[in-house]
This record gives C-alpha cells, structure tokens and sequence, in this order.
C-alpha cells in the first residue's frame, strides 16, 4: 500500500454518461496528479494541484473536469467521453511537487468507455 | 519530442542474471527518477537521482547519472522472478514538465 487509494477501481461508462473518479492520500502531501495511462503511449501528465491549487493542465479536453477540495482529496469528473479515452487513469501525490520529490501513487482505475 | 526513452523496449532475462536498462532525455534535468510498474497496477518509486550526482543504491538496484550524455541507467544485480514489470524512468526539469518515458517491459524467467 502506498498510502494513496483510488476509486472505483474498474469502471465502464456510456459516452452520455457523467461520472467520477476519486482519489484520496493519507500521506499528508500537498501536490496531487493525474495521470492517462493508455496501452503502447507514455504516461501523460493530465493535471497538477499544489495546495489545492491548479498549476498545470496539459491541453486536457473539457471532457474532464478536475477537483481538489482540499490536499488530501482529487476528483476527476468524466462526462461525454470518448472511446479512445478508456485508459488506466492514475493518482499520484508527493510531498511539495514532483521536481523535487517522489510520487506515490494509487493502483489506478480502469476505464472503458462504450 | 519525448522527454525520455528508455532502452532496451523489452528485454528477457534468466533469473539471477543482471538486468540493465537505459534512459535517454534531451533537455537539462534538474533530476531523473526511475519507477517500476506491475501490471495494470499504479506505479512505485525506486530511485531519484539529482543532477548533480553520479550514481545511486539501493538494495539490488544502482542507478547512474551522465549529465554530459543526456543519460541514466538502472542496474537490478540478481534478479529474481518477482522483479518482472515495467520501469520507466521520469525527468524533471527546470519549469514545470515532468516526463515518463514509454518504459521498458522486464521478464525474468524462473
């Protein structure tokens, strides 16, 4: 266990459907992140948070809204998706911001869109 | 352009023999970090290297850093079949970007 949980863990969505992915850390960090992991790419950075605010977002379409209410909680909101956006999203948190420090992240979830 | 790549892609070694794997970046770094990932799993920090260091241990892992040829190397002495994954190593630089590399599959047969 790395300290950050990710859920739910599997989820298959219509491309009208809106849904959330939640992500929590326990580890007591202040920057959090989300990732798009799609077979044969490279991780891709999606968005940054450092004590709950947005510091980066890497031309993510609108189709995914991110949240952070405070620095132990991240929420991506998912809505009118694609298919070529079923991926394994992942949520990783460190201490100050990763050019510094190591992320932690969670086991991710696995999305597909129908 | 990809920030990093590693080498070899995929690679197949017999368990107790040494794996190494490679990475390649193209701008300056203000650190490297190598991760291992199971499958379909969330990733795990292994090393960070800065870039004013030149290597790095820990257990069964060496890590080296050549900041004149853009890159990092992963050393696992005496592998066992348990060390099968991905790794990937990550650069951040001096902004805002950090960057994984597509990774480098690692089967380590019993």
């Amino acid at each position: 266990e790395t300290g950050v949980t990710q859920t739910p863990r599997h989820l298959v969505m219509g491309m009208t459907n809106k849904k959330s992915l939640k992500c929590e850390q326990h580890l007591g960090h202040n920057a959090m992140y989300w990732y798009k992991q799609s077979a044969k790419k490279p991780l891709e950075l999606m968005f940054v948070y450092n004590f709950k605010e947005q510091t980066e977002n890497n031309s993510v379409p609108s189709r995914f809204s991110p949240e952070c209410p405070n620095s132990s909680h991240l929420f991506l909101h998912l809505h009118t998706l694609q298919p070529e956006d079923s991926a394994l999203y992942l949520c990783a948190s460190s201490q100050q911001n990763a050019l510094s420090d190591e992320q932690y992240f969670g086991p991710g979830t696995r999305l597909t869109v129908t | 352009s990809q920030q990093g790549e590693e080498d070899p892609q995929a690679l197949s070694i017999q368990e107790g023999e040494n794996a190494t794997m490679n990475c390649s970046y193209k701008t300056s770094i203000n650190n490297l970090q190598w991760y291992r990932q199971n499958s379909g799993r969330g990733l795990v920090h292994l090393i960070l290297i800065r870039s004013n260091e030149r290597e790095k241990h820990s257990g069964r892992l060496r890590v080296t850093l050549d900041t004149s040829k853009k890159s990092s190397s992963l050393l696992i002495t005496a592998s066992r079949a348990a060390d099968t994954a991905s790794y990937f190593c990550a650069t951040g630089d001096y902004g805002q970007n950090f960057v994984f590399g597509p990774g480098t599959r690692l089967s380590v047969l019993p």
